[in-house]
């Protein structure tokens, strides 16, 4: 079965610009999150969705938004780039939305900002 | 709100040693932990995770961690190491209805010939 899977691998962007990051969740999982991981740390949250309706958010600015299809897949939008923004961005999917589902992650996005 | 500490930043040991990973945590509802893997340039692949039960918790490729709910801890453990166990480790947790893992900073592990 296929896990996870992220589109673009890696991409290159400069401050200011946009950048769309796509993710497909393993076939029956209905839950899609969000993580950023900086360099050097542990991946933190942005946003949760569940059946295409946003279920959590972490701290992060408004320039970072989401949304789920419903064919389950999910898109992570960034407006305004930061150097800051440089990271991997990590989709992970689960079968609910409870805290004690596993999740699975893809293979990440590794976003660079010039 | 829940926190996940991890005490070492770097742990080198040598082939076919025993090593242990520490991870720490802190939350005042119950608590699900969970240890992933993370090869370079790779995602998260989950080795393990204690939900409820046995406090003792075997994962794939001969991983085991013990969860400790008086010293709030759940330490990564694995009797005898490979070169292919080098990674970078992450304890994670999730509690009461925050969805969301909180992970903790990583280990990195280095299996030295």
């Amino acid at each position: 079965d296929a896990g996870v899977t992220q589109s673009p691998t890696h991409l290159i962007k400069t401050r200011g610009q946009h950048v769309t990051l796509r993710c497909s969740p393993i076939s029956g999982h209905k839950s899609v999150s969000w993580y950023q991981q900086v360099l050097g740390q542990g991946p933190q949250f942005i946003f949760q969705y569940y059946e295409k309706e946003e279920r959590g958010r972490g701290n992060f600015p408004d320039r970072f938004s989401a949304r789920q299809f419903p064919n389950y897949s999910s898109e992570l939008n960034v407006n305004a780039l930061l150097l800051g923004d440089s990271a991997l961005y990590l989709c992970a999917s689960s079968q609910g939305q409870v805290s004690t589902d596993t999740q699975y992650f893809g293979p990440g996005t590794r976003l660079t900002v010039l | 709100a829940q926190s996940v500490t991890q005490l070492d930043s770097q742990v080198p040991v040598f082939e076919e040693a025993p090593v242990e990973l520490r991870c720490n945590y802190s939350s005042s509802v119950s608590v699900y932990l969970f240890w992933y893997v993370q090869y370079p340039n790779q995602g998260l692949q989950l080795l393990l995770k204690y939900l409820s039960g046995s406090t003792l918790v075997k994962g794939i490729n001969g991983f085991e961690a013990e969860f400790n709910k008086s010293q709030t801890s759940f330490h990564l453990r694995k009797p005898s190491v490979h070169i292919s166990d080098t990674a970078e480790y992450f304890c994670a947790g999730s509690s009461g209805s925050a969805r969301q893992l909180t992970f903790g900073s990583g280990t990195q592990l280095t299996v030295l010939p």
